[in-house]
């Protein structure tokens, strides 16, 4: 159980497309999704932290114009990296929890690759 | 943000021997999770353990948290060559928000 999936696996684009991110809770409800920025051999970055039905929180220094985050139901939260150029490149990780004091649970990753 | 401390950074042992990990945080915590990621993937869960646990096991896997010296340890013994990966360690408190703060991660390597 407590699968999350995570699409695409891997972008790579042109500077200045914007692109779309899908996490999806396959067999639980996620109350709260979490996307992350990962840098090679680096920890994680917590970018955003959303809960279905309200605007996302945005750590500092995160652009919220930049990276567009929906949460519109229990079971799926999108990041949309806008107009994105070559610094955006990076791993992108997103995570899902149902309650507060349990784990997350983690999609597969993003590679994004801008040209 | 992060306030872990993982030691060692790396760690390559050979198959067969065991494998220690340390994580240092610094305020009070509600639990602290481990959590490991292969190379170019996502993280899985491993072991969860409260602020009032001292010791958990699963399968080859034992996590000890020491409350008072602000430290947990991850043991994975008799260790196989698929248990190459980065691990992480991560605390969930109320003061952060319930936002996991990671550490920075241990890689593990092991040799066949």
């Amino acid at each position: 159980g407590a699968v999350v999936s995570q699409h695409p696996s891997r972008v790579i684009c042109k500077s200045g497309t914007s692109v779309k991110i899908e996490c999806r809770s396959l067999d639980f409800q996620a109350t709260t999704m979490f996307w992350y920025r990962q840098f090679p051999k680096q920890s994680l970055m917590l970018m955003a932290t959303s809960n279905e039905g309200s605007k996302a929180t945005y750590e500092q220094g995160v652009e919220k114009d930049k990276f567009l985050i929906n949460h519109a139901s229990l079971t799926l939260s999108t990041l949309t990296v806008t107009s994105a150029h070559p610094e955006d490149s990076s791993f992108y990780i997103c995570s899902a929890r149902t309650v507060i004091n349990q784990p997350q649970h983690f999609g597969d990753g993003t590679r994004l690759s801008i040209l | 943000s992060q306030q872990g401390e993982e030691d060692p950074q790396a760690l390559s042992i050979q198959e067969g021997e065991n494998a220690t990990m340390n994580c240092s945080y610094k305020t009070s915590i509600n639990n602290l999770q481990w959590y490991r990621q292969n190379s170019g993937r996502g993280l899985v869960h491993l072991i969860l353990i409260r602020s009032n646990e001292r010791e958990k096991h699963s399968g080859r896997l034992r996590v000890t948290l020491d409350t008072s010296k602000k430290s947990s340890s991850l043991l994975i013994t008799a260790s196989r060559a698929a248990d190459t990966a980065s691990y992480f360690c991560a605390t969930d408190a109320r003061d952060s928000n319930y936002q996991l703060i990671w550490g920075a991660g241990t890689k593990l390597i092991i040799k066949p």
